[in-house]
């Protein structure tokens, strides 16, 4: 049981490039998440599905989208990389509402 | 939306002492109050968490108090240890919310030999 991975974990992109960042998970939940943090900051909400074929908008989508074919993965894509999403980006998921969410070990993206 | 204030930002206390930090919340249909420790490098994990119709819970050295009329909740750490030292992050969520919690902006524990 490797909970949520993802993919890769660092990673430099040139500006206008674009990026697939990975996240998978293998505890069956059907609610997941990608974040981004800041340095010194909090982790504010990017995409969020409640599963499979449903995904929504969160605090800071643009720039960002996501898809979910399968329960297990939820990739965010990145299609022109500008300099302020420069992150760490982290992707959770969890069994249901009220409940704890389960983090991977996030990507580290800078864009130069 | 909601919006979860985090104090203090830094906190750095001597081994063996307490440790407090305390957060507010703003949405008062918030029903479920997370708090996640962040080491360095690594994605943040849930050290304890309570429900709104609890009004404290306390696991070993962990302890977390919730006043919903105040809307505001805390976590104690008491006899820390050099392992205590990381990021810590308080957050809300509600139901209806579809478990989208916002966090407060962290905490940096250092914990003084």
């Amino acid at each position: 049981n490797a909970g949520v991975t993802q993919t890769p974990k660092f990673r430099i992109l040139k500006i206008g490039q674009s990026m697939t960042l990975q996240c998978t998970q293998d505890m069956n939940h059907n609610y997941m998440y990608w974040y981004r943090q800041d340095p010194g900051m909090g982790l504010k909400l990017i995409y969020y599905s409640v599963g499979a074929g449903i995904t929504d908008k969160g605090e800071v989508p643009n720039g960002y989208n996501v898809s979910r074919s399968t329960t297990e993965d939820f990739p965010l894509r990145l299609e022109l990389a500008a300099p302020s999403q420069t992150s760490v980006y982290f992707c959770a998921s969890t069994i249901g509402a009220e409940q704890p969410q389960h983090f991977g070990d996030g990507t580290r993206l800078s864009i130069l | 939306g909601e919006n979860v204030e985090q104090h203090p930002s830094t906190l750095s206390v001597q081994e063996g002492d307490s440790a407090v930090i305390k957060c507010t919340y703003s949405d008062s249909a918030s029903n479920y109050f997370p708090w996640y420790k962040q080491e360095l490098g690594k994605g943040p994990q849930l050290i304890i968490d309570i429900r709104s119709n609890v009004g404290e819970k306390k696991d070993q050295r962990i302890a977390v108090t919730l006043n919903k009329t105040a809307k505001h909740f805390s976590l104690h750490i008491t006899e820390t240890q050099p392992e205590d030292s990381a990021v810590y992050f308080c957050a809300a969520s509600s139901y209806s919310s579809a478990s989208k919690i916002i966090f407060g902006s962290g905490t940096r524990l250092s914990i003084r030999p």
